[in-house]
């Protein structure tokens, strides 16, 4: 079956800008977690959704936003984008948000400049 | 808060040996503990899952192995193989089944 799908794979914003990152869940998954990646930081969990409901939200500012739609597909937003934003950011689904094993897409590469 | 820690950093080893990559959590009380395996540039690979009432759990060349009570976990890789080189990471979810708690990985380069 398909995996976790995450487009686009990669991107060039400008600081000030937003983008959308988008995520769709292996089929009958319906908890999608998304994290950012940075080589300081490591990975971070930025919020988690099940049911078109966010259950959890990490440590971020509220410039970092999401949602999840009817089919389980996710987006994720960020605004006034900045430098420190580069990251590689990662969405994995699970069955539900106790469910066991979660799998992850390949990520989405966001670069601002 | 949890806080999960992954000792070595880097290993580099030659083809064939043995080899044990370990992980520590700070919180006991962890719903399960996962381990992951990410090549350059890539996402993450679930390799194993142990749920806080298993001990250990296998598959194939891999074996991790939990202790709560101490709060560590280790990933035990028979044999190694050049394909093995990778990034391994350990990551652990709470009894509150939140969000999982990643560790900062262990980079590890298999030379033929």
């Amino acid at each position: 079956k398909a995996g976790v799908t995450q487009t686009p794979r990669y991107l060039i914003k400008t600081r000030g800008q937003q983008v959308t990152l988008s995520c769709s869940p292996i089929s009958g998954h319906r908890s999608v977690s998304w994290y950012q990646q940075t080589p300081g930081q490591g990975l971070q969990f930025l919020f988690e959704y099940f049911s078109e409901t966010q259950r959890n939200k990490g440590n971020f500012p509220g410039r970092f936003s999401g949602r999840q739609f009817s089919n389980s597909r996710s987006e994720m937003n960020v605004s006034t984008l900045e430098l420190g934003d580069s990251a590689l950011y990662l969405c994995a689904s699970s069955r539900d948000p106790r469910g066991n094993t979660i799998y992850f897409g390949e990520g989405s590469w966001l670069t601002v400049v | 808060k949890q806080e999960v820690t992954q000792i070595p950093a880097a290993l580099s080893v030659p083809e064939g040996e043995n080899l044990v990559l370990n992980c520590s959590f700070t919180d006991s009380a962890i719903y399960n503990l996962q381990w992951f395996r990410q090549d350059p540039g890539k996402g993450l690979t679930s390799l194993l899952l142990i749920q806080s009432s298993q001990r250990e759990q296998t598959s194939g060349r891999l074996n991790a192995s939990l202790d709560k009570s101490s709060g560590r976990s280790t990933l035990y890789i028979a044999a190694s193989q050049p394909g093995d080189s990778a990034t391994y990471l350990c990551a652990v979810k709470d009894n509150y089944g939140q969000n999982f708690v990643f560790g900062p990985g262990t980079r590890l380069s298999v030379l033929p």
